[in-house]
């Protein structure tokens, strides 16, 4: 069965450095978002992304967020100066055109020291 | 803009005991209501969606849940868990509009003692 992957599994970098997520969404799907889940909190929505370019984003991904997909598999988030409060979860999702459910990728923890 | 609560943030169950999840949310317009569980080390996988029809929806490893619009809830159920239903739950909705984002719950984690 076809499977959202994400690299890396974790992610350790320290404070201002420039970290970027990667993601292969599942083959036919055409839009993509981002989420984070800081530890102990709720699942929350950073970005969706539709026919190369952004389509909705949250007030978290503000300017220092940017996502990218630079080839016809990969889809990337970028954060250009980490700082400790990026310290999470990070979930890509993937979406086929017409439907309504989300398939998730296994996440990549990043650890801003 | 969309909102939800999971009443219970850890819930444990004896083996072959059922078990219920509370969902309750809140949305100035229609909803599509889904449960996803992530499984230790693993990703959310989507348990089941509610997107119209009847209110009592099946999902995988015999998981149901029924939508009740008046209550504004959408709770979780299984009639006999194993061991293997050791996770968290989520429960997410997203609004009828085009806003395709979902918001989550923050989980409840469920917890199968033999």
């Amino acid at each position: 069965e076809p499977e959202v992957t994400q690299t890396p599994s974790h992610q350790v970098t320290q404070m201002g450095q420039e970290v970027i997520l990667r993601c292969v969404p599942i083959s036919n799907h055409l839009y993509f978002y981002w989420y984070r889940q800081i530890l102990g909190q709720k699942v929350e929505f950073l970005v969706s992304f539709y026919n190369n370019e952004i389509s909705e984003k949250s007030e978290i991904f503000d300017d220092q967020f940017s996502v990218e997909r630079p080839d016809g598999s990969n889809f990337t988030l970028k954060i250009r100066s980490t700082k400790l409060e990026d310290s999470a979860m990070y979930f890509c999702a993937s979406r086929i055109i017409g439907a309504y459910e989300q398939y998730f990728g296994p996440g990549t923890r990043l650890t801003v020291t | 803009a969309q909102s939800v609560t999971q009443l219970d943030s850890q819930v444990p169950v004896f083996e072959e005991a059922p078990v219920e999840l509370r969902c309750n949310y809140s949305s100035s317009v229609s909803v599509y209501l889904f449960w996803y569980v992530q499984y230790p080390n693993q990703g959310l996988q989507l348990l089941l969606k509610y997107l119209s029809g009847s209110t009592l929806v099946k999902g995988i490893n015999g998981f149901e849940a029924e939508f009740n619009k008046s209550q504004t809830s959408f709770h979780l159920r299984k009639p006999s868990v194993h061991i293997s239903d050791t996770a968290e739950y989520f429960c997410a909705v997203r609004g009828y509009n085009n806003d395709y984002k979902l918001s989550f719950g923050a989980g409840t984690t469920v917890t199968v003692r033999a």
